[in-house]
């Protein structure tokens, strides 16, 4: 199956500053990207949908000048956290499809391994 | 996207198969059923997904109902890896944002 990388794996950082947390897609291209945050014995919550070339769609209640994406290339999408607090620690995961699924019009999802963040 | 009711926790004998049930009442004719895990602090797994046929693959098995408003995932041979939350989501094409609802947490016993 397809492969994606997330890094870093964890991080901490300080409450004020910002976090970048990279996704790609390591052996297939991705136009699209979503990103997740999962908080502790919850499900996960869609963030925002991440398009190659154009600006991200995010979901109702999630402040788009606080969660910056960027999508700049086919297997790149970025999540920065500025201005972090520690409400926003929480394990953020993405994923990408791979395209039509043997040829039924489906897709199967492919998530990175999460990154867990903890702002202190 | 239609919604799934699944139970919360279930636990299986090591070696066993593991039958987990998921509802989904309200599903549209052009809808799918997908079913991906999650290993504790780990990013979700795709396992299988199906219209109206039953689905096997190397991970598992997909029973569908004829009237398609329950589905069961069947992992033949459980192993202690798979432990698992494991979530059943409805969904016309797999291609957009999925919805994952509260899953059922799968316990694999020696």
């Amino acid at each position: 199956g397809a492969v994606v990388s997330q890094h870093p794996s964890w991080v901490i950082c300080k409450s004020g500053t910002s976090v970048k947390i990279e996704c790609r897609s390591l052996d297939f291209q991705a136009t699209t990207m979503f990103w997740y945050r999962q908080f502790p014995k919850q499900s996960l919550m869609l963030m925002a949908t991440s398009n190659e070339g154009s600006k991200a769609t995010y979901e109702q209640g999630v402040e788009k000048d606080k969660f910056l994406i960027n999508h700049a290339s086919l297997t790149l999408s970025t999540l920065t956290v500025t201005s972090a607090h520690p409400e926003d620690s929480s394990f953020y995961i993405c994923s990408a499809h791979l395209g039509l699924a043997g040829g039924r019009g489906t897709y199967e999802q492919y998530f990175g391994p999460g990154t867990r963040l903890t702002v202190t | 996207d239609a919604k799934t009711t699944q139970p919360t926790s279930m636990d299986c004998a090591e070696g066993r198969a593991a039958n987990l049930p998921c509802n989904h009442s309200t599903i549209s004719g052009n809808e799918y059923v997908y079913w991906y895990r999650q290993i504790h602090s780990q990013g979700p797994q795709y396992i299988i997904h199906g219209l109206k046929n039953n689905e096997t693959n190397e991970m598992a098995s997909l029973i569908i109902t004829e009237d398609r408003k329950s589905s069961t995932l069947i992992l033949p041979h459980a192993t202690l890896r798979d432990t698992a939350v494991y979530y059943c989501i409805v969904s016309y094409t797999g291609a957009n944002n999925l919805f994952f609802g509260t899953g059922t947490r799968l316990t694999v016993i020696p």
